[in-house]
């Protein structure tokens, strides 16, 4: 059952804490990302990542750092440095990159970050 | 001006209405267009995937796109209670190597 898995889906961080959130895909998709929803602003992107060992900031980098170290996974730590995390963190990924192609996204179902 | 706008509702309607969803557009250079549907606390899916202008039919659901206006729609027919949920947009073109997302239209479907 090919998908992507998005763990855990509640979070709780603790103040200077900080948290990774786990996102694995099963569809031999080359391109994943990050995108952070909050109320009323729609999908800001967060990282991307277009092959394994590289990716590339999106509008909201500052905080936030990942990793690409295998092409099924795309985990993103929420860092200390990021002073508003409370948010729903949702994990794409296509087959390649999204842009100049005919390549959709797809999601996965989600991790809530809440702070304590 | 954001590049994508989308009105963010929320849009209420009784069953068995006809919805039309839109958004407008300012880069000329989009041409890949989506939508996405999002239940609440899910992870949004893909619905409709439409190449440059022209209309796409799937089931209840017609996507169309007016490249010329810069304007794309969503329209459901013999809407459902199921269909309760928000809507996103999202599109690229040849210049970028993201998916531009509107902010979403909440959508209500009585009974």
């Amino acid at each position: 059952d090919g998908g992507i898995t998005q763990s855990p889906k509640y979070l709780f961080r603790k103040e200077g804490q900080n948290v990774t959130l786990s996102c694995e895909q099963n569809l031999n998709h080359d391109a994943m990302y990050w995108y952070r929803q909050d109320p009323g602003q729609g999908l800001r992107l967060i990282y991307y990542s277009q092959i394994v060992n590289d990716f590339q900031k999106g509008d909201i980098a500052e905080g936030y750092s990942v990793s690409r170290e295998k092409k099924e996974s795309f985990p993103l730590t929420v860092t200390s440095a990021q002073k508003n995390p409370t948010a729903f963190y949702l994990c794409a990924s296509s087959m390649e990159s999204s842009g100049g192609s005919q390549e959709t996204q797809y999601f996965g179902p989600g991790t809530r970050l809440l702070v304590l | 001006q954001k590049e994508v706008e989308q009105d963010p509702g929320p849009l209420s309607v009784p069953e068995g209405a006809i919805v039309s969803l839109n958004c407008t557009y300012s880069n000329s250079a989009f041409q890949y267009f989506m939508w996405y549907r999002q239940y609440s606390r899910k992870g949004p899916e893909l619905l409709m995937y439409t190449y440059s202008s022209g209309n796409k039919e799937d089931g209840r659901f017609t996507a169309q796109v007016d490249k010329s206006s810069k304007y794309i729609s969503l329209f459901i027919r013999d809407s459902q209670p199921s269909d309760s949920a928000t809507y996103l947009c999202a599109m690229s073109g040849w210049d970028t190597d993201k998916l531009i997302f509107g902010t979403g239209t909440r959508l209500q479907v009585f009974p």
